[in-house]
């Protein structure tokens, strides 16, 4: 079975704080993506890592940057944590080439 | 833009009922997949159904069924049989060749009933 991993479930930063989401993936998958889900706006793309070192920038990823030095490894970092940034953050992974994403549990951050 | 619309926010269903949720694409390619993902309350997102758009015939995984009509740009999954299991929210979603990740509906929580 595929295993998506995210680092905590739930999150409680304050504004102005550097944050770092980490998320985990054991099947060797070159696609690494990380989402913010919100109510009534469904999934929206933030980054997405085709491989190690590379990534590429979603629809919304003002206010935030990603790190991939290892290939089961994809990291979200908020830099300066904002109220806006409150969310649901999933992670997915997917073989390069395949359609298939596999997600995470989710992060639920909130930033006061 | 391409977008995905899923008309129907909430749907409420019996067990043991069958019902069907809508979806609309828009995209101006011609090669694509299109899928159905499931989220149940607290649990992870997992996908229901595939459907490749040179396939005209429509995907089935069990109780699950889509109805792909791709000149309609339309995608509508039917549970049939219903379950409280099937309750959750159901997003369609996207992708085309030249993308790279999917283009996601906002969702449709569906609702099973005793």
């Amino acid at each position: 079975d595929v295993k998506v991993t995210q680092s905590s479930r739930y999150l409680v930063k304050r504004t102005g704080e550097k944050v770092f989401l980490e998320c985990v993936q054991d099947m060797d998958h070159e696609n690494m993506f990380w989402y913010r889900q919100d109510p009534g706006l469904g999934l929206r793309l933030i980054y997405f890592s085709y491989d190690v070192k590379m990534k590429e920038k979603g629809d919304i990823p003002e206010g935030y940057s990603v790190s991939r030095e290892k290939k089961e490894r994809f990291s979200l970092i908020l830099e300066s944590a904002s109220t806006n940034q409150t969310s649901m953050y999933l992670c997915a992974s997917r073989v390069a080439n395949q359609y298939e994403q596999y997600f995470g549990p989710g992060t639920r951050l909130t930033v006061t | 833009a391409q977008t995905v619309t899923q008309s129907q926010p909430e749907m409420s269903v019996q067990e043991a009922e069958t019902v069907t949720l809508s979806c609309t694409y828009d995209t101006s390619e011609s090669d694509y997949y299109l899928f159905w993902y499931k989220q149940p309350p607290s649990r992870q997102m997992i996908l229901v159904i595939r459907q490749e758009a040179y396939k005209q015939q429509n995907a089935t995984e069990n109780r699950f069924s889509v109805n792909f009509q791709k000149a309609a740009k339309s995608f509508s999954l039917k549970i049939s049989d219903s379950q409280l299991g099937d309750a959750a929210m159901y997003f369609c979603a996207y992708e085309t060749n030249s993308g790279y990740a999917l283009n996601f509906g906002k969702g449709t929580s569906l609702l099973v009933t005793p």
